[in-house]
């Protein structure tokens, strides 16, 4: 059946490092990935996400990067901020809209 | 900057008690979900609705459970008989649209339903 495993669950960088978080899912007609961030009491925030016609897609300290033929995506965050603190969830989706999530990272930065 | 928004943000109910959670969509959204979130579990997709009807739904997605649009704005989910196991954040998402992309989901900030 569809899955999502992330890994790690749990991330502690000290500031200013990069923090990068890995995800394989199990359906090969998956044909997006979106990334979320939720910090404590709120929802599932999107911060970036990329599609399976491209391999790579940065916005300014956030990437994520694709490889289909091994069913793996990646989030990268470079310089991160105490702010970036937060559980960070990546899914999958065949374009149906339903999302299939991973377990969850925590990442914590330490000032 | 439009948002999903969601309301009560706590309900607790008694075992065997109906509860419904409404949520409001972003406005030019035409596909709606509900998703739900055990206590330190992932999110976990419940149901899509499209052009008023149910498009797709999940194995926890059984008869007590139901959604509607009852009018423009508003999109619910109704739990007719609650369990303990209901026990949960629910989330309500929306997205502008289904094909060539736009399946950008933006979520609510959640109901936290409690059963007793």
């Amino acid at each position: 059946g569809e899955n999502v495993e992330q890994h790690p669950s749990t991330l502690s960088v000290q500031e200013g490092d990069s923090a990068v978080i890995k995800c394989t899912y199990s359906d090969s007609a998956s044909n997006y990935f979106p990334w979320y961030k939720q910090e404590l009491g709120k929802g599932p925030q999107l911060i970036i996400d990329i599609r399976s016609n491209v391999g790579e897609k940065k916005d300014q300290r956030i990437a994520v990067t694709l490889n289909k033929t091994a069913k793996h995506f990646s989030l990268h965050i470079t310089e991160t901020q105490p702010e970036d603190s937060a559980v960070y969830f990546c899914a999958a989706s065949k374009n149906t809209g339903k999302l299939i999530f991973g377990q969850g990272t925590t990442l914590q930065v330490k000032p | 900057e439009p948002e999903v928004t969601q309301t009560p943000s706590h309900q607790v109910t008694q075992m065997g008690q109906e509860v419904i959670l409404r949520c409001v969509p972003i406005s030019n959204h035409l596909y709606f979900y509900w998703y739900r979130q055990i206590l330190g579990q992932k999110v976990e997709f419940l149901v899509s609705f499209y052009n008023n009807e149910i498009s797709e739904k999940s194995e926890i997605f059984d008869d007590q459970f139901s959604v509607e649009r009852p009018d423009g704005s508003n999109f619910t989910l109704k739990i007719r008989s609650t369990k303990l196991e209901d026990s949960a954040m629910y989330f309500c998402a929306s997205s502008p649209s289904g094909t060539g992309g736009g399946w950008e989901a933006f979520f609510g900030q959640g109901t936290r339903l409690t059963v007793v």
